[in-house]
């Protein structure tokens, strides 16, 4: 049974600082994804990652894959309070979606 | 135009109440999911409609009944509400079973009292 494991599950952080969020899945899979959930809000997707080594960047944020560790990170650079959301990765198995626990991030001004 | 919908967004009601909620995509996918967020904001999946027929069911009470009347809508509805079923369920759709960036609704926060 594929397992997806986020961490840190909460992270509090100033403004302007740098900062990473591991994501770590059991067993083999070819795609995961990055969603971002604004506090009452619903998801939306932020990157897809389909292959080994994949890097994709949006704004101040960053996502890779390494699917031989099993291990995606999304890199938060120079970080602002805008990006303060909780923050899901998801890997594909069977026809479905397995959600990690979220990364709650709080960034203070 | 809203890409998935869902309705209605608030929903309180008492226990033991029945109560229905409402899912419409107009993406043209062919998949179509329920999701039960709780107030940790773990997210699960419930069920998930392929083309109108059922491909995941996953171990949720016999309460719960998805509905596609066709690939563009799936509703849930639940019998006999409990207190534990207070969450926030959320729809989403995908271009096919459980490939692809998957869209989600809005979210119907549900508070049984």
């Amino acid at each position: 049974e594929l397992k997806v494991e986020q961490n840190p599950l909460f992270l509090s952080m100033q403004e302007g600082k740098n900062y990473t969020i591991y994501c770590n899945y059991s067993t083999t899979s070819d795609r995961l994804y990055w969603y971002r959930q604004d506090p009452g809000k619903s998801l939306e997707s932020l990157f897809v990652l389909l292959s080994n080594g994949a890097v994709k960047q949006e704004g101040r944020l960053m996502a890779s894959l390494d699917t031989k560790a099993r291990l995606s990170t999304l890199h938060i650079t120079a970080a602002v309070h805008d990006l303060s959301a909780t923050y899901f990765c998801a890997v594909d198995q069977n026809y479905q979606l397995i959600w990690g626990a979220g990364t709650k991030l709080i960034i203070k001004p | 135009d809203t890409a998935v919908s869902q309705t209605p967004k608030y929903l309180v009601t008492q226990m033991g109440n029945d109560k229905s909620i409402k899912c419409e995509q107009n993406l043209g996918h062919d998949t179509m999911y329920w999701y039960k967020q709780d107030s940790k904001k773990f997210l699960k999946i419930m069920f998930s409609y392929n083309n109108k027929e059922l491909i995941i069911n996953e171990t949720v009470p016999n309460r719960f009944s998805p509905k596609s009347p066709d690939k563009a809508h799936l509703n849930l509805h639940i019998n006999s509400l409990e207190l534990g079923d207070s969450a926030v369920y959320f729809c989403a759709s995908s271009l096919s079973s459980g490939r692809g960036i998957a869209y989600f609704g809005a979210g119907t926060r549900l508070s049984v009292l």
